[in-house]
């Protein structure tokens, strides 16, 4: 059972690189997010889905956009890093919350360092 | 603005030991409370979703509840063991907002032998 998985696992970037992180769930679900978890601020919601080319904008949205162009796939992508963007990525899906009372399911997470 | 608080940040104790862990938070208007664990370097893992019409729910040795009148949430953990060892989170999910999830910064739990 393969469930939320989120390519790459680790990344280190410099100053001003861009990159896309990809995250792939395999439980139909509808709804998508992508977290930030840093040290004494917990998780953050930075964009979220609620259906196949739909998106929003979470907490701290700035410096990232988001794609969600096939139902199981979220594409999360920094076009310039910054340094304020290292940080554990988390990507997380679940059915649409007023359908289906089940928690998100949660992918291991890409720890992303900019130097 | 919901804001969700975790208290202690960190928590030892000996196996075997009963213990709780708080959740309290500020907009008693959620959908549903969750809570999950998380191993180091590890993804969440949920643990209870607990309804906002509920007031508990149990899995094995964790017993969750929800007072939303207080704003408040526990954690029970029943005779405690090291595989406990983990750090424990609570997340509110707000009514009609795409499903959201607002998270406490976690409690680290360390269960000695």
């Amino acid at each position: 059972n393969a469930g939320v998985t989120q390519t790459p696992k680790f990344r280190v970037l410099k100053t001003g690189q861009s990159m896309t992180l990809l995250c792939a769930q395999d439980m139909n679900h509808e709804y998508m997010y992508w977290y930030r978890q840093d040290p004494g601020m917990g998780l953050r919601l930075i964009h979220y889905s609620v259906g196949e080319g739909t998106t929003a904008k979470g907490e701290v949205p700035d410096g990232y956009n988001v794609s969600r162009l096939k139902k199981q796939n979220f594409l999360l992508g920094l076009e310039s890093a910054a340094p304020s963007q290292t940080s554990v990525y988390f990507c997380a899906s679940s059915y649409h919350p007023y359908r289906v009372s089940q928690p998100q399911h949660f992918g291991d997470g890409t720890r992303l360092s900019i130097l | 603005k919901q804001e969700v608080t975790q208290i202690p940040a960190a928590l030892s104790v000996p196996e075997g030991e009963n213990l709780v862990l708080n959740c309290s938070f500020t907009d008693s208007a959620i959908y549903n409370l969750q809570w999950f664990r998380q191993d180091p370097g590890k993804g969440l893992t949920s643990l209870l979703l607990i309804q906002s019409s509920q007031r508990e729910q149990t899995s094995g040795r964790l017993n969750a509840s929800l007072d939303k009148s207080s704003g408040r949430s526990t954690l029970y953990i029943a005779a405690s063991q090291p595989g406990d060892s983990a750090t424990y989170l609570c997340a509110a999910r707000q009514d009609n907002q795409g499903g959201k999830l607002i998270f406490g910064q976690g409690t680290e739990l360390s269960v000695k032998p």
